[in-house]
């Protein structure tokens, strides 16, 4: 199985600062086929099902503010908030879909300081 | 609107049966393939089963192979989770989600994803 881990587990940011979480795949999620990375990105609210920000560890889902932006390859990924919004106060956790089971990290929580 | 609302969750004993369902609406349910991930408390995701768009292909997470069966009716833009044997750590909320890799009988990425049905699992 593919083990994700994430760091840090919870981060404060001040308003309109910029956030960084590290997501972390214990063997390479890259499909040298296609070239892609098999990677994707969800924000979860309380109270409120998960939402999808990213897949193929770049590509922003429609709808999804620009300020959210992913990146990386192989086994190494990040998500960045380059501006940090109230409504953005979240738990964020990263999902491989290379290879069954497909698992996720166990989320980072992302607070306002 | 893209819609997926689950039901059928509650508290069942230790050894005891649910049958989750999730209602699809706003898009064309036979086109997708769809998925059950759950959240036990305070924990993370973790998937636990897929089925393609023509229920030709169906995977299932290791914990709950063998007693948990994913199936859909496409007639009635319906997705079920058919949970037996079920165990304390089978407490979680359940939540059914469209996979977005279309064309494509593996799973992708998930969106939506409906608000979650809760099943406890105690004595």
């Amino acid at each position: 199985d593919i083990v994700m881990t994430q760091s840090p587990d919870s981060l404060a940011v001040s308003l309109g600062e910029r956030a960084t979480i590290n997501c972390k795949s214990s063997q390479s999620v890259l499909y040298s086929s296609d070239n892609k990375n098999y990677l994707a990105w969800y924000q979860h609210k309380p109270g409120q099902p998960p939402k999808l920000l990213i897949y193929w560890a770049s590509t922003r889902e429609s709808g999804v503010p620009d300020r959210f932006s992913g990146s990386g390859s192989g086994t190494d990924f990040t998500l960045a908030i380059s501006s940090l919004q109230a409504e953005d106060v979240a738990v964020y956790s990263c999902q491989q879909y290379y290879s069954g089971p497909f698992t996720f990290g166990p989320g980072t929580r992302v607070d306002i300081k | 609107e893209v819609q997926l609302v689950e039901s059928g969750g509650g508290l069942v004993q230790p050894g005891g049966s649910l049958r989750l369902s999730c209602a699809a609406s706003g898009f064309t349910f036979s086109s997708y393939g769809m998925n059950w991930v759950r959240q036990a408390p305070g924990k993370g995701l973790e998937w636990v089963s897929y089925i393609s768009s023509t229920s030709s292909r169906m995977q299932y997470a290791d914990s709950v192979r063998g007693r948990f069966t994913i199936s859909r009716d496409n007639a009635k833009n319906s997705l079920y989770l058919q949970m037996n044997g079920l165990r304390a750590e089978d407490t979680a909320i359940y939540y059914c989600a469209r996979d977005l890799r279309i064309g494509y009988d593996y799973v992708g990425w998930f969106d939506p994803w409906g608000q979650g049905t809760l099943v406890t699992v105690s004595s």
